[in-house]
Formats: C-alpha cells, structure tokens, sequence
C-alpha cells in the first residue's frame, strides 16, 4: 500500500527555525512535494524533489533521501505567517504511464510570538 | 486574471439531490484533478482529467462522476448526495499529466444534510 506519515502538530517561536519531517512509503515514487496551506485556503505550492539531496528556496529548504523514504522540510526565520498546514505529497507512477499525487494529512505548525 | 476557480464557494445540499460543482482554469493546463480535504484524512483524490476528452478515477470515485469536455472546465457531479460526501472539495491543475507543480483553486465547502 501506499502511507505518508507526518507529524500532527508542532508549535516554534518567531525567528526560529524548525524542521517538519515526512517519511514515506510507496510504490512507482517519482518524486516529493511539499504544499502550504493556511486555513480556509487553497494548497500553494513550496518545493519539489526527485533526486536525493536538499533544495532551497529563500527562507525554506527540502530535503529527500529516497533510500530511506524519508523527507523534511525546513523553515528558517519563521514568520507568524508562517502559521499553516504543511503538507507532505509523493508522486507515483501507476498503470506505466499515469501519475498521481498521495498526500499526507498534513503537519499544523503554530509560530508563537 | 490567470488561475483557477470554483463555483459555489459552499453549499448546503438535502440528501438525495443532484448537485454540480464547477472548475474552470484559464492557464491552458492539459491535466486537471479533484479532491476532497477531510479532517484527518487528507487530501484525497476522486477523479482525475490528463487532456480534454479523457478521465479517470482517482482513490475515492465512487458517487461522483466527472466530464472534460474542452480545456477549461472539469465539473464534478454528485449524483444523488448523502451525508459522507459533506467536505471540501479541491479542484487543481497542472501543465501536463503528472506536472510538478499543481495550482489549487479556492475550494468547495458542501454540507449534504
């Protein structure tokens, strides 16, 4: 079967940095994506990974170690608008050629003052 | 404006009722999705489009149905609601099937009573 875990909720300060992980279990994987999503909103997209290794972009970073099934993502300098769903996503291949998205439930994070 | 959009931004339905969610995007995407956002489940896929003409199902088709008649517009159909299909329905987009990144439009908040 195909299972996405992360964690439920995690509470950091403003200004701090604080690391959400994912780990993974699939089949056909072609590749990990991290969403945010505030309340009553929409999913944005944050990051996309496919091959072993840390991506950054500005104040977030993502890392994948395909061999151990196992993602974070990194939030630097958190802001209070930060405060949001954060979701962890893995691509696979199905039926040789389809691909899909499987998302985890998500990681709530509260940026206190 | 480029992006995509939902209609109606919630509804409350009787069970039993036929009910239409409409999704339209203007970016040209050839492939579009829905899914429903539960709480403690995720987001879960219900039907998928990967170019005009063509649909398939996603994890969690059974009770809607879906027709992708051009480019632009992916509508989803209840046939005859009931009260587990109440949730918060996503529509999304990507350039192509198994794009890397996938735009969310604002959502669907249905309540079957």
């Amino acid at each position: 079967g195909q299972n996405i875990d992360q964690p439920t909720e995690m509470t950091a300060t403003e200004g701090a940095i604080v690391q959400i992980n994912c780990t993974y279990q699939t089949s056909g994987f072609n590749g990990l994506f991290w969403y945010q999503q505030h309340a009553g909103e929409a999913p944005t997209f944050l990051s996309y990974n496919v091959l072993d290794g840390l991506e950054e972009k500005g104040r977030f970073s993502s890392f994948l170690s395909r061999s151990k099934g196992y993602s974070y993502l990194l939030l630097k300098e958190l802001q209070m608008k930060d405060s949001a769903s954060y979701l962890c996503a893995v691509r696979v291949i199905y039926g040789g050629a389809t691909n899909k998205l499987i998302f985890g439930t998500g990681t709530l994070l509260a940026v206190q003052p | 404006i480029a992006g995509i959009t939902q209609a109606p931004t919630s509804q409350i339905l009787a069970a039993g009722r036929r009910m239409t969610l409409r999704c339209t995007q203007d970016m040209r995407h050839n492939a579009m999705y829905w899914y429903r956002q539960d709480l403690g489940l995720g987001l879960r896929l219900i039907h998928y489009s990967n170019t005009a003409g063509t649909t398939g199902k996603g994890e969690v088709p059974d009770g809607y149905s879906v027709s992708r008649a051009n480019t632009d517009d992916f509508p989803l159909t209840l046939a005859s609601a009931v009260p587990s299909q109440t949730s918060v329905y996503f529509c999304a987009s990507s350039l192509r099937q198994g794009g890397n990144e996938q735009f969310f439009g604002p959502g669907t908040r249905l309540t079957v009573l």
